[in-house]
C-alpha cells in the first residue's frame, strides 16, 4: 500500500477556531484529495489537487480551504469550526488518471 | 454531475452464503469506471474490484464479483461464500474517464453483517 499518513487521527476542537489537517504521502503522487465521511453520505470530496499549487473544490468546499507546497503534503484548513463540520476525515492520493487512489486511515474530528 | 445510490443501508449473510449489494448510478458520459470499496472498523478504504464501462465482461476478484448493466445504469456486487472478515461498510463509486481530476463519487454505503 502507498505510504499516506494523516495527522491528527483524533482531535476535539471549540467551535470557531482555526483547525488544520495535514496528509503526507511518500510516493511522489500527483494528485491528492480530501474527502469527508458522514453516516447516510458516504464519502464527499472537499478539495483536490492535480500538482503543487493546483487545487480545486469539490461539492462541499465551504468553509475549508487548502494548500499544497509540495508534492507530498496536502493541508485541510477549517478556517472557523463549527458543529456541522464534525466529521471524518479522508486524504487519498494517486499517481495518474487512470490509476488507483490509496486512501489514508482518516481523522475524526470533533467540533464542540 | 453525476450520483451514486446505495439502496441498502444494511444487509446480512449467514457465513459460507452469498449476498449481493445494489448499486446504481446516474449518467450522460459513456466511458467510465466503477468501484466497490470496503471499509472495515479500522476505517481503512479498500478496493475490492473495479469496472470499465466498455469493458461488457463481468469483473470478477476471487469470491467477489459484479453485475454491470450499463443500459440499466446498476453496478451490484456478489460476496460468494461470505467470511467473517467480509463484515464491513461497502461503498460503491463512479469515476469519470474525463479529465475531471479523476474524483470519485460514492453512494451512501451498505453496512454488511455476517452472522455466524
Amino acid at each position: 500500500d502507498a505510504g499516506i499518513t494523516q495527522s491528527p487521527r483524533h482531535k476535539v476542537t471549540e467551535t470557531g477556531t482555526p483547525v488544520t489537517l495535514r496528509c503526507h504521502q511518500t510516493e511522489n503522487h500527483r494528485y491528492m484529495y480530501w474527502y469527508r465521511q458522514d453516516p447516510g453520505h458516504g464519502l464527499r470530496l472537499i478539495h483536490y489537487s492535480y500538482g503543487v499549487k493546483d487545487t480545486d473544490k469539490g461539492e462541499v468546499s465551504d468553509g475549508y480551504s487548502v494548500s499544497r507546497s509540495k508534492t507530498e503534503d496536502f493541508l485541510l484548513t477549517l478556517e472557523s469550526a463549527t458543529s456541522s463540520q464534525t466529521s471524518v476525515y479522508f486524504c487519498a492520493s494517486k499517481t495518474g488518471e487512470w490509476t488507483e487512489a490509496f486512501f489514508g486511515q482518516g481523522t475524526r474530528l470533533t467540533v464542540v | 454531475a453525476q450520483t451514486v445510490t446505495q439502496s441498502q443501508p444494511e444487509m446480512s449473510v449467514q457465513e459460507a452464503e452469498t449476498v449481493t449489494l445494489s448499486c446504481t448510478y446516474d449518467t450522460s458520459e459513456s466511458d467510465y469506471y466503477l468501484f466497490w470499496y470496503k471499509q472495515p472498523p479500522s476505517r481503512q478504504m479498500i478496493l475490492v474490484i473495479r469496472q470499465e464501462a466498455y469493458k461488457q465482461q463481468n469483473a470478477t476478484e476471487n469470491r467477489f464479483s459484479v453485475n454491470f448493466q450499463k443500459a440499466a445504469k446498476s453496478f451490484s456486487l456478489k460476496i460468494s461464500d461470505s467470511q467473517l472478515g467480509d463484515a464491513a461498510m461497502y461503498f460503491c463509486a463512479y469515476r469519470s474517464a474525463g479529465t475531471s481530476g479523476s474524483r470519485l463519487t460514492f453512494g451512501e454505503g451498505t453496512q454488511l453483517t455476517v452472522n455466524p
